[in-house]
């Protein structure tokens, strides 16, 4: 079945650092993917999406680019800010299912 | 433009009682989908709703069951609580149904559900 793999957290780093989270995913079609994002005490947000192979979503300084070849969405920063710290999903949902799969999510602790 | 509610935000219950959940969508909104949030199983969908039918269902026992009703508004009920339903329920919004290109979903703070 389908399935989305994170990479385990937390995830520390210092402010400014560059992020990468790892996301790899198992479909049997052509998936949307996303990532959604957790702040203390808030429910989910989305936070940027991709439809197809190649895609690259994009928000508030965040990517991630959708890979066919190697089943992955790598969510990137280039300078992250303590505002950033917070719970990291990345989801898959297949127009014929009309439900996300999601990954186990990746705690993100930014340190001034 | 107000955003998803949930009520009760807390809710301790004991083993063997049942819960009812509530969720209002923003308004617009005709889909409503539930997700159950643990720590060991991460975020999981429970089912959803569309103009008060319930269109897809994830793999939950029957104990697990919802409804919408004509303004959209969803509720979800648990019955006989066990442990292990103790989890942050979350229900989302959206227009349409699905992920479609020009979709996206909602999400309210949840309902934080404490079995004892």
């Amino acid at each position: 079945g389908n399935s989305v793999t994170q990479m385990e957290g937390p995830v520390t780093l210092s402010e400014e650092a560059f992020l990468t989270i790892n996301c790899t995913y198992t479909a049997t079609g052509y998936p949307s993917l996303f990532w959604y994002v957790q702040y203390p005490g808030e429910g989910l947000q989305l936070l940027l999406k991709a439809t197809k192979a190649d895609d690259k979503g994009s928000n508030k300084g965040f990517e991630a680019t959708y890979r066919k070849e190697t089943t992955s969405f790598h969510l990137e920063k280039g300078s992250v800010q303590v505002s950033d710290s917070a719970v990291y999903f990345c989801a898959l949902s297949e127009d014929s299912n009309y439900q996300l799969i999601w990954g186990a999510g990746t705690k993100l602790i930014i340190k001034p | 433009k107000a955003g998803v509610t949930q009520t009760p935000r807390y809710l301790i219950k004991t083993r063997g009682q049942q819960v009812t959940l509530s969720c209002s969508p923003i308004s617009g909104h005709r889909s409503v989908s539930w997700y159950q949030q643990t720590p060991g199983q991460g975020l999981q969908f429970l089912f959803e709703y569309f103009s008060e039918t319930q269109r897809n269902k994830g793999n939950f026992p029957g104990r697990f069951s919802g409804r919408q009703f004509s303004n959209s508004r969803s509720e979800m009920n648990v019955s006989t609580l066990e442990l292990g339903d103790s989890a942050l329920y979350l229900c989302a919004s959206s227009f349409g149904r699905g992920h479609m290109t020009n979709e996206k979903l909602f999400f309210g703070s949840g309902t934080q559900l404490s079995v004892l």
